[in-house]
């Protein structure tokens, strides 16, 4: 068990509806990262926040967003979804001054 | 940016032999190479990582060469046993950037 732990685990829904995936980041890691895992495209970066704050963005589409709460919880919001969204999504987190990326066990999302 | 090419795509061996998984990276700044295990319907679960001041990591059965002239890392695993099955993901960061840049993954088969 890494520590990092996401809700829901799995997530069915149809083209065009939206969605929200949540993450809740290692007890004291600032750091939270969120990666897509497709078959095709293997596991990407999306997106990631320090503190509350964006720190990179990767290969995100602008119908996705995210944010990270006071309490650093964050969470992925994904909208317009299209049967290619269908994929696994993980958040990892981390702490200065180690880049260490602890997983979580992921969402599993399957648009119809 | 980075490009972190991983080879094999598959690889078999007997219970008992050794397992060598190649990856190259790109960018000459990446300073920071983790491996994951992933297990069918499990998160990324890092197993070592090196950093690139250090040419070699042990632990237990599993260890990790960096070669930064050539840019190029490997995972090492002697004495492979079944449980060793799983899909391996090496990756490549920059400390100015804590997103990882993953290879496409090597599925590995520990036959009895």
């Amino acid at each position: 068990d890494s520590g990092v732990t996401q809700t829901p685990k799995h997530l069915i829904t149809a083209t065009g509806q939206r969605v929200t995936l949540r993450c809740s980041p290692r007890s004291g890691d600032l750091s939270v990262y969120w990666y897509q895992q497709s078959l095709d495209q293997g596991l990407q970066f999306l997106i990631q926040y320090y503190n509350g704050e964006e720190r990179a963005k990767g290969n995100i589409l602008e119908r996705f967003s995210a944010q990270q709460f006071p309490d650093l919880h964050s969470e992925l919001n994904l909208s317009s979804l299209e049967l290619g969204d269908s994929a696994l999504y993980f958040c990892a987190s981390s702490s200065p001054p180690v880049e260490t990326q602890y997983f979580g066990p992921g969402t599993r999302l399957l648009v119809l | 940016g980075e490009n972190v090419e991983q080879h094999p795509s598959t690889l078999s061996v007997q219970e008992g032999d050794s397992a060598v998984i190649k990856c190259t990276y790109s960018d000459s700044a990446s300073n920071y190479f983790p491996w994951y295990k992933q297990e069918l319907g499990k998160g990324p679960q890092l197993i070592i990582d090196i950093r690139s001041n250090v040419g070699e990591k042990k632990d237990q059965r599993i260890a990790v060469t960096l070669n930064k002239t050539a840019k190029h890392f490997s995972l090492h695993i002697t004495e492979t046993q079944p449980e060793d099955s799983a899909v391996y993901f090496c990756a490549a960061s920059k400390r100015s950037q804590g997103n990882l840049i993953f290879g496409k993954g090597t599925k590995l088969s520990v036959k009895p």
